[in-house]
């Protein structure tokens, strides 16, 4: 079974602040996806990266798939309010008939 | 709004009670999934339906049973409820099975169960 391993699990920064967050693995997935969800809320998503080495930026967010396809990275600049939720990256487990399976998410609190 | 319908949005029944959470997709989506999401399992995996036919399944409990209908709604049923079974349960749809990716699954507001 393939596993995605996110890091940090929480994370509280004062407004204006840059972050990253991970996404390993030590399987190879085809394409990744973000989601974000917000309290109440299904999670929604922001972005599919497919390609090894692929760059997406969606206005301050900056998503990178890495070389070898087993990572991913969530880059927000300029953290605003708005971006507080529950961040979740996921993938297909190919070992199991094909299932989407995320990781545990990253809680972002940003403070005003 | 995700297009996505679940009912009920909150539940509290008591242990070893028997309940059903509905799902609606999107209108044109012709997969289901469902998630249980708790504090510290994070979003888990349970099935995942496509066109009425079961396409994928993860850890679901032998107590966990789910189908999906000819107008494509879905129903996860749950018996012998536990504590532990308290939960967020999501549901989500897309227009693909998961293995024409990359596909895009589209969340409903999720049913909140709560076993006292």
């Amino acid at each position: 079974t393939q596993l995605l391993e996110q890091s940090p699990q929480f994370l509280s920064i004062q407004e204006g602040e840059n972050l990253t967050v991970y996404c390993n693995s030590s399987s190879v997935f085809s394409s990744l996806q973000w989601y974000r969800q917000e309290p109440g809320e299904g999670p929604v998503l922001l972005v599919t990266v497919v390609t090894g080495g692929e760059v997406k930026k969606l206005k301050r967010l900056t998503f990178q798939f890495g070389d070898a396809r087993k990572d991913s990275s969530l880059h927000i600049t300029a953290a605003q309010p708005g971006d507080t939720g529950l961040y979740l990256c996921a993938g297909v487990d190919w070992s199991n008939t094909g299932k989407l399976i995320f990781g545990q998410g990253t809680t972002l609190q940003v403070k005003p | 709004d995700s297009g996505v319908t679940q009912t009920p949005k909150h539940l509290i029944t008591a242990t070893g009670q028997r309940v059903t959470l509905r799902c609606s997709p999107r209108s044109g989506d012709l997969s289901v999934y469902w998630y249980q999401q708790s504090l510290d399992q994070g979003l888990q995996f349970l099935i995942h339906y496509y066109n009425g036919e079961e396409r994928a399944k993860g850890n679901i409990l032998e107590r966990f049973s789910a189908q999906q209908f000819p107008d494509l709604h879905s129903e996860l049923n749950l018996s012998s409820l536990e504590l532990g079974d308290s939960a967020l349960y999501f549901c989500a749809s897309s227009v693909f099975p998961v293995n024409k990716e990359p596909g895009e699954l589209f969340f409903g507001e999720g049913s909140r169960l709560t076993v006292l």
